[in-house]
C-alpha cells in the first residue's frame, strides 16, 4: 500500500537558521510528490511537488526539497527560517491508481522561534 | 484572483437535519475531489470528480453524496448527518488528475 510518513509532530527551529521538515514515501513506481503548507484558520497551500527530473526541486517562499530515490525520501528544506513560517506542514504522494487522491502524512508543526 | 470558495466556513448543526457543503472554482478544472482532516488522520479522501457527471467514491464516502453538474461547483451532501462526520472539509481542484491541487478555505462542521 502506497504511504507518507512524517516522523516528526513537531519541528522547532530558531528564526535564521535552516530547517528541515522530513518525509518519507513508500510508493511502488515512480513517485509525485508534493508539499502543501496549512497556517491556522486557513486551507492548504501548494508549495511545490516533484514528478520528474532534478532531484533538487524549489518552491514558493524560498522552500525546497530533495527527493531521494534511495532512501525514499522528500525533506522540506529551507536555508533561513521566518517567524512567519511557523504552520502545519504536510507531504503527500499522488495515488499511484485513477483517483488522483492525494495520499498524505500525518503532518509536521514547524514552530520557528525569534 | 483564481480560488477555491467553500460555503459556509463554519456550521454547527444536529444529527440528521441534512445539510451542504457547497463548492465553487473558477478555474475551468476538470478535477475535484472532497477530502475530510480529522487529527492523527491527516487528509482523506472523501468523492471525487474527473469532469461534468462524472464523480467516483474516495475512501471514506460512507454517509456523503456529491454531484457534478456544471465544471465549477462540486457540492458535499450530508442526507443524514451523524457526529462522527465532525471534521474539517477540504474541497480541492486541478487541470487533471496528475496535477498539483488548489484546495478552499475549508469547512468546519460539528453534528451535535
Amino acid at each position: 500500500a502506497q504511504s507518507v510518513a512524517q516522523p516528526e509532530d513537531q519541528v522547532n527551529v530558531a528564526e535564521g537558521n535552516p530547517l528541515t521538515v522530513k518525509c518519507t514515501y513508500s510508493v511502488s513506481g515512480n513517485p509525485y510528490l508534493f508539499w502543501y503548507v496549512q497556517y491556522p484558520n486557513r486551507g492548504l497551500q501548494f508549495l511545490l511537488k516533484y514528478i520528474t527530473g532534478d532531484n533538487l526541486v524549489k518552491g514558493s517562499y524560498g522552500f525546497e526539497a530533495e527527493f531521494n530515490k534511495s532512501q525514499t525520501s522528500f525533506h522540506l528544506k529551507k536555508p533561513s527560517a521566518l517567524v512567519s513560517d511557523s504552520a502545519l506542514y504536510f507531504c503527500a504522494v499522488r495515488d499511484q491508481g485513477n483517483t488522483g487522491k492525494l495520499i498524505f502524512g500525518q503532518g509536521t508543526t514547524l514552530q520557528v522561534k525569534p | 484572483e483564481a480560488q477555491v470558495t467553500q460555503n459556509p466556513r463554519y456550521l454547527i448543526t444536529v444529527t440528521g437535519k441534512k445539510l451542504t457543503v457547497t463548492c465553487s472554482q473558477n478555474m475551468n478544472h476538470e478535477y475535484m475531489s472532497w477530502y475530510r482532516q480529522d487529527p492523527g488522520l491527516g487528509l482523506r479522501q472523501i468523492y471525487y470528480s474527473m469532469n461534468v457527471e462524472v464523480t467516483d467514491k474516495g475512501d471514506v464516502p460512507e454517509g456523503y453524496k456529491v454531484s457534478r453538474k456544471e465544471k465549477r461547483n462540486f457540492p458535499l451532501i450530508l442526507e443524514s448527518p451523524s457526529p462522527n462526520q465532525t471534521s474539517l472539509y477540504f474541497c480541492a481542484s486541478a487541470t487533471g488528475r496528475w496535477n498539483e491541487q488548489f484546495f478552499g478555505p475549508g469547512t468546519r462542521l460539528t453534528v451535535l
